[in-house]
């Protein structure tokens, strides 16, 4: 069955300070990834989707990016952090019927 | 100019009461899905519906897609306190890989 990893659950960060959230999947092959964030508990909004390794696309400009360095690893980065990144943020693989969603990382930046 | 709208925002009911949450677009979709989230949780999807007029049933939620594909509602029978959550529905945009999520609904059921 397939699976997705999410890490770490809670993450409390400096202004101006690097970010790193990893997600992986395992029980599938090339699936597609996607990093939403969600601001108060409320719709998701989709930051960055990847269909293979090495292809991104990014939906809202931003102080985020992402990387994709093996077929079933996602990576949200960022240089340095603003406290407008605060949020949840969820990882989420589908493969063409709906979504699978990590339990996500709540990211407080201070 | 929010694609898919639901209503109500929040909505607080008595364990037992039965109720229903509504998902609007002005837009026709080849299908649709409902998610639940709890708090501090991902979304978990619920069901997909494809075909104008479907009803499909999951214990107590009845899940219905419109005839004309641009709306579904999300009817809970004798609502139960582990029913609380945020009810999220979502559309695939055609041509892409991409969901997109309506506003969402949350839901408090008190015991």
């Amino acid at each position: 069955s397939q699976t997705i990893h999410q890490w770490p659950a809670t993450l409390v960060q400096p202004v101006g300070s690097p970010l790193s959230l990893e997600c992986t999947v395992e029980g599938t092959s090339n699936p597609n990834l996607y990093w939403y964030r969600q601001a108060a508990g409320r719709g998701l909004q989709l930051l960055f989707y990847s269909v293979g390794i090495g292809q991104i696309s990014s939906e809202v400009p931003q102080n985020l990016s992402a990387s994709r360095p093996q077929d079933r690893q996602f990576i949200l980065s960022s240089k340095k952090l603003l406290l407008s990144d605060s949020g949840f943020y969820l990882c989420a693989w589908s493969a063409g019927d709906g979504y699978t969603f990590g339990s996500g990382t709540r990211l407080t930046v201070v | 100019t929010q694609l898919l709208e639901q209503s109500p925002q929040f909505l607080s009911i008595q364990e037992g009461e039965n109720l229903t949450v509504y998902c609007n677009s002005s837009s026709v979709f080849s299908s649709l899905q409902w998610y639940r989230q709890e708090p501090g949780e991902g979304p978990v999807l619920l069901v997909t519906v494809v075909t104008g007029g479907e009803v499909k049933k999951l214990k107590r939620l009845t899940f219905q897609f419109g005839d004309a594909r641009k709306d579904s509602s999300l009817h809970i029978t004798a609502a139960q306190p582990g029913d609380t959550g945020l009810y999220l529905c979502a559309v695939g945009r055609s041509g892409t890989y991409k969901y997109i999520f309506g506003t969402g609904t949350r839901l408090k059921v008190l015991a």
